[in-house]
């Protein structure tokens, strides 16, 4: 079975703060993913990556930022945490194929910014 | 552009009877179609998928959703909905962005049962 697994559960950090959220994958996936889930809003795209070191900004990377120095790691970094950024964050990894991209997610970070 | 719609954000169901989540996509070639379930402080979890052939797909769970390519709809049933149905489900729609996988995601709704 595919296996994401995420850091935290849960993490609480006060406004200013650099947060790292670290997420593995160990079925040697290409691509990975970062949304946030609002209530009501869904899930929406942060970054996400197709190759160790390639990234690529989703539908909302201001205030984010990612590295991926191992295929098997992405991290999501939020350089000065704000209330705002106060979410569910998941993780999600998935084949680099044409026909096919089920991505299989993580448990979910819920991040509480002070 | 791409989109997904699930028009219902919140629908309450007595336990045992069906169960229908409705999903329109907007997508200009035959798109790859999925339903995810997310469980209370949990990850997604995929119920099924569309990719092509037999329209009526099952999934895990009871689970089942038909492709109807003239209402460009994907709608979720299950016969007879259980309690620990109760949870959020997403519509998902794929098949653009090549090899990079991208999805686009309904805002879910929200499934309550009742007992």
């Amino acid at each position: 079975d595919v296996k994401v697994t995420q850091s935290s559960r849960y993490l609480v950090k006060r406004t200013g703060e650099k947060v790292f959220l670290e997420c593995v994958q160990d079925m040697d996936h290409e691509n990975m993913f970062w949304y946030r889930q609002d209530p009501g809003l869904g899930l929406r795209l942060i970054y996400f990556s197709y190759d160790v070191k390639m990234k690529e900004k989703g539908d909302i990377p201001e205030g984010y930022s990612v590295s991926r120095e191992k295929k098997e790691r992405f991290s999501l970094i939020l350089e000065s945490a704000s209330t705002n950024q106060t979410s569910m964050y998941l993780c999600a990894s998935s084949l680099a194929s044409l026909d096919y991209n089920e991505q299989f997610f993580g448990p979910g970070t819920r991040l509480t910014v002070l | 552009a791409q989109s997904v719609t699930q028009p219902d954000i919140h629908i309450t169901v007595s336990e045992g009877a069906s169960l229908e989540l409705r999903c329109n996509y907007s997508y200009g070639a035959t798109p790859y179609l999925f339903w995810y379930v997310q469980s209370p402080g949990q990850g997604l979890q995929l119920l099924l998928k569309y990719f092509s052939g037999d329209t009526l797909v099952q999934g895990i769970k009871g689970f089942e959703a038909e492709f109807k390519r003239s209402q460009s709809s994907f709608n979720l049933r299950k016969p007879s909905v259980h309690w620990s149905d109760a949870a959020e489900y997403f519509c998902a729609v794929g098949g653009y962005g090549g090899s990079q996988g991208n999805l686009i995601f309904g805002k879910g709704t929200k499934l309550s049962v009742k007992p």
